[in-house]
């Protein structure tokens, strides 16, 4: 498997102008979480989702952040309109239910390599 | 709510130097605790992991032992390498509180090992 894919990886912008993440989990996982990451805040937890579904967006930090999965291999997180303060990597992983696929299941989450947004 | 404590950074060592990273955590139950390291310009990735207390999760040269009776999982390496230098998080999923699929992490700590 290729892992967790996030485009793009960089990505310039202005501010007001709406930004779009992507991300592809890895095949076969329930679960798909969304992270924030800066040097004043650390790692954040934006979203997470469980079989497509939201489950828990309480770290989204306001109403022009928003996230969707309309299937189980891919994933949007969207910023509009986007501002200075918004400048971060953002990460998206994926997780298979440590309850199934037996043992040998950790429930290890996987990243990708992230998106660091700059917003100008 | 649960919460992950790092030691502050940054740390600087020189190669072959023993390293510890403390962590500590607070739980309403009985958590897995994790270690997770971040290299340069990549996404986190796992590095060790103890899912009951006295565990011993092992690694690369790296070891941490879950002390429930301290709330600890200090990382730990006796030698460490330049090829080291990276972020490292400390990290828990608390089945306790019905969050058991999502970790809580620390906010991290930068080792540079120096040749």
């Amino acid at each position: 498997d290729a892992g967790v894919i996030q485009s793009p990886r960089h990505e310039v912008t202005e501010m007001g102008q709406e930004v779009t993440l992507r991300c592809k989990p890895i095949s076969g996982h329930d679960y798909l979480f969304w992270y924030r990451q800066t040097m004043m805040r650390g790692l954040e937890l934006l979203i997470y989702f469980n079989n497509n579904v939201p489950i828990d967006d309480s770290g989204m930090p306001e109403d022009r952040f928003s996230a969707k999965m309309p299937n189980a291999s891919f994933s949007t997180l969207k910023i509009q309109p986007s501002e200075p303060r918004d400048s971060a990597v953002y990460f998206c992983a994926s997780k298979s239910d440590p309850g199934l696929a037996g043992g040998s299941n950790t429930g290890e989450l996987f990243f990708g390599e992230g998106s660091r947004l700059t917003v100008l | 709510g649960d919460s992950v404590t790092q030691m502050e950074g940054p740390v600087t060592l020189s190669e072959e130097a023993f390293l510890t990273i403390n962590c500590t955590y607070t739980a309403t139950g009985y958590p897995s605790l994790f270690w997770y390291v971040q290299y340069p310009g990549e996404g986190l990735q796992l590095l060790l992991k103890a899912t009951k207390a006295d565990d011993k999760g092992s690694n690369k040269g790296f070891e941490a032992t879950y002390r429930k009776e301290t709330t600890s999982f200090h990382l730990e390496k006796g030698s460490v390498q330049v090829s080291d230098s990276a972020v490292y998080f400390c990290a828990l999923s608390d089945p306790q509180t019905g969050a058991n699929s999502k970790l809580t992490f620390g906010k991290g700590i930068t080792l540079s090992v120096r040749p």
